[in-house]
């Protein structure tokens, strides 16, 4: 139950593109396809943004997008916006009916 | 509209026990599991429990497990974290969020609506 590995912090100018990787191991993001995003502002509840690695709620721009590869998510948020800034969190199933979060990640719209 | 609000935390010493609330509303809760996550002050979101909807099957992560349980009251729509023997380390803030719609993967939903949170400090 080892946490997933994302960077610290990203950044990006309003209006580009920025991807935050998640890389777990083939106990977790390697051996399904259940990887959740989720956006986190501060001193407020997470918001899943991404769900089942790509599919995203209603209500959640088209911006954001997931994929996967191996054993490695990422989200993309394109076309930045000032209220993308947030931490932003991977989480995959783990086998077992357990979970596994990332540390998170800081994004930064400089 | 969904609604989750935890409540039950508080300072607490090590060694002692505590048991979180969560009241749902907004969606038959009696055919959602249920999952726990909590947060350290300043870290990030750690997994810690999920029980099925019909409150049959339960499951921790190893640092909790043989100290916390999690159940439920389908006639209350309320979700339980029994918290004993707690530790320093348990310090965080503890939200519970909804899980799978009966029916679908189990895997699926690590929390598509969550509460905001009850602050739970182990301090001596």
């Amino acid at each position: 139950q080892s946490a997933l590995t994302q960077p610290r912090s990203v950044s990006g100018s309003p209006g580009q593109s920025v991807t935050i990787s998640c890389t777990g191991t083939s106990s977790d993001i390697g051996g399904y396809n259940y990887v959740s995003w989720f956006q986190q502002h501060p001193g407020k509840a997470p918001k899943v943004m991404i769900y089942d690695v790509s599919k995203r709620p209603s209500g959640v721009p088209d911006r954001f997008s997931g994929s996967k590869s191996g054993s490695t998510a990422s989200l993309t948020i394109s076309g930045l916006q000032a209220e993308d800034e947030a931490d932003y969190y991977c989480c995959s199933y783990a086998g077992s009916y357990t979970w596994v979060f990332g540390g998170g990640t800081k994004l930064t719209v400089l | 509209q969904v609604q989750l609000v935890e409540s039950g935390g508080g300072v607490v010493q090590p060694g002692t026990s505590l048991t979180l609330s969560c009241a749902a509303s907004g969606f038959t809760f009696s055919n959602y599991g249920m999952h726990w996550v909590r947060q350290a002050p300043g870290k990030g979101l750690e997994w810690v429990a999920v029980i099925w909807y019909d409150g049959i099957n339960r499951y921790y992560v190893d640092s909790v497990k043989g100290r916390f349980t999690i159940s439920r009251d389908n006639s209350k729509n309320t979700l339980y974290l029994q918290m004993n023997s707690l530790r320093a380390e348990d310090t965080a803030v503890y939200y519970c969020a909804r899980g799978w719609l009966r029916g679908i993967a189990v895997a699926s939903n690590a929390g598509d609506y969550w509460g905001q949170g009850t602050l739970v400090t182990v301090s001596s």
